[in-house]
């Protein structure tokens, strides 16, 4: 079954940090550039981060750029994303996806950053 | 940082043709997707590169270009197409990707 399925997400406090996963499965996930999207509660979605099939180029949203980390295991099939020093404005659902023809996403899993 | 900017709402009466354009100034060069979203629920992609529809995907639903406008066409509108929708694509060197404002459309 083709599918992605995220996990990691809760309540954390402001400054904190979270790292969520997303594991792959039904398809060769080494294959395709693999991206992270949220959606603030209320709000539309946002492009957050991608990273290639080769683990190693890696881009980012401005909003989120030296504080959070996007990352990749080609050998466990799974999505990482680290996030680091929190902000109450980085609450929302988190989806990785793969976007293009193939679009592919997950349940999402809600981050909520709150004291 | 680049945008994509969409109309936040359309309201069509069902039967009807629903349009919802989304403008930036690199989609002349990038493709546009879009996307259906329904509440609680992941998006749904309904068209990619432009113009072409994923299998699945009715055939009510079109989409078409003309430079910085991209424009997605849902003709026949039914009940079930209620939902937010958002254009997606990248900057002009493909290395950042952006959604659009995201539109609403309502079936009255």
């Amino acid at each position: 079954q083709v599918q992605l399925v995220e996990s990691g997400g809760g309540v954390v406090q402001p400054g904190r940090s979270l790292r969520l996963s997303c594991a792959a499965s039904g398809f060769t996930f080494s294959t395709y550039g693999m991206h992270w999207v949220r959606q603030a509660p209320g709000k539309g979605l946002e492009w957050v981060a991608v990273i290639w099939y080769d683990e190693i180029n890696k881009y980012y949203a401005d909003s989120v750029k030296g504080r959070f980390t996007i990352s990749r295991d080609n050998s466990k099939n799974t999505l990482y994303l680290q996030m680091n020093s929190l902000r109450a404005e980085d609450t929302a659902v988190y989806y990785c996806a793969r976007l293009g023809e193939l679009s592919l996403w997950g349940q999402g899993t809600l981050v909520t950053v709150s004291s | 940082s680049y945008e994509l900017t969409q109309p936040p709402s359309v309201s069509v009466s069902p039967g009807q043709t629903a349009r919802i354009t989304c403008s930036g100034d690199a989609l002349p060069k990038q493709y546009a997707y879009w996307y259906q979203q329904k509440p609680g629920q992941a998006p749904v992609l309904v068209i990619y590169k432009d113009s072409e529809r994923p299998s699945g995907i009715p055939e009510r639903f079109s989409g078409s270009s003309s430079g910085t406008t991209v424009t997605l066409t849902i003709s026949g509108v039914q009940a079930e197409d209620e939902a937010d929708y958002y254009c997606q694509s990248a900057d002009s060197s493909g290395t950042f990707y952006v959604f659009g404002t995201g539109t609403k459309v309502t079936v009255l």
